[in-house]
């Protein structure tokens, strides 16, 4: 299984302002996917990164609130832009193929 | 959206007993993943099952991908205190993104696991 890892593992922001989450991966892979996880709730897909092409979105996700950026096969950032304390989650990067998924440990987001 | 029914919601338990969760869709998956997720974890799969009737064991746990493909079931035999955390079922479709086929999961609601010593 791939070791993934996310930076931040939490933090605290202002309403209105954006926040970037790194995730990296110790292995070359193809599809990388983020997940957000309200509050007692279950995981829903944000989108899909497929390194060199535009990410894919899933219903209710927009790129111009949740930018991805995908620059290599070990690498792919989420903003979570312009704030709001509906946005507090956490936010969940996860590589796999057809077989499984693995995830990362989760930033952990608390909009004031 | 496509929903994936996961029963039952929360279960508390002495140790020791044995434990029984599913999940139950409307629509087909080619595969059902269980994880674990422990409090300020990600979730950490489990057992991963491929083929409809299949029945994969790890260790206590047990788990069965339905002859039908539309419900699997997660069995815990003996359970121990460190087995409390919230458990997921997740079915895979594959699609394709970009030329690129890869497995698109739809997660349960989660089964919270309350072990007492």
């Amino acid at each position: 299984s791939a070791v993934i890892s996310q930076k931040p593992s939490r933090d605290i922001c202002q309403r209105g302002t954006s926040l970037t989450i790194q995730c990296q991966v110790d292995s070359q892979v193809t599809m990388m996917f983020w997940y957000r996880q309200q509050p007692g709730q279950s995981l829903t897909l944000i989108a899909t990164a497929n390194q060199g092409s535009e990410a894919t979105y899933e219903s209710g996700f927009v790129i111009d609130k949740f930018p991805i950026s995908r620059p290599n096969l070990t690498f792919s950032t989420l903003t979570v832009s312009n704030m709001s304390p509906e946005d507090s989650s956490i936010y969940l990067c996860s590589v796999g193929d057809a077989g499984t998924q693995y995830f990362g440990p989760g930033t952990r987001l608390l909009v004031l | 959206g496509q929903q994936l029914n996961q029963s039952p919601q929360s279960m508390f338990i002495q140790e020791g007993e044995d434990v029984s969760m599913n999940c139950t869709s409307s629509s087909i998956f080619n595969t059902w993943l269980w994880y674990k997720q422990d409090p300020g974890e990600g979730p950490v799969l489990l057992i991963a099952l491929y083929k409809a009737g299949e029945l994969t064991s790890n260790g206590r746990l047990t788990a069965q991908f339905g002859i039908t493909r539309k419900d699997s079931f997660l069995n815990i035999s003996a359970s121990i205190p460190s087995d409390v955390g919230i458990y997921f079922c997740a079915g895979q479709k594959r699609t394709n993104a970009g030329g690129t086929s890869y497995g698109k999961l739809t997660f349960g609601q989660g089964t919270i696991l309350t072990v007492h010593p």
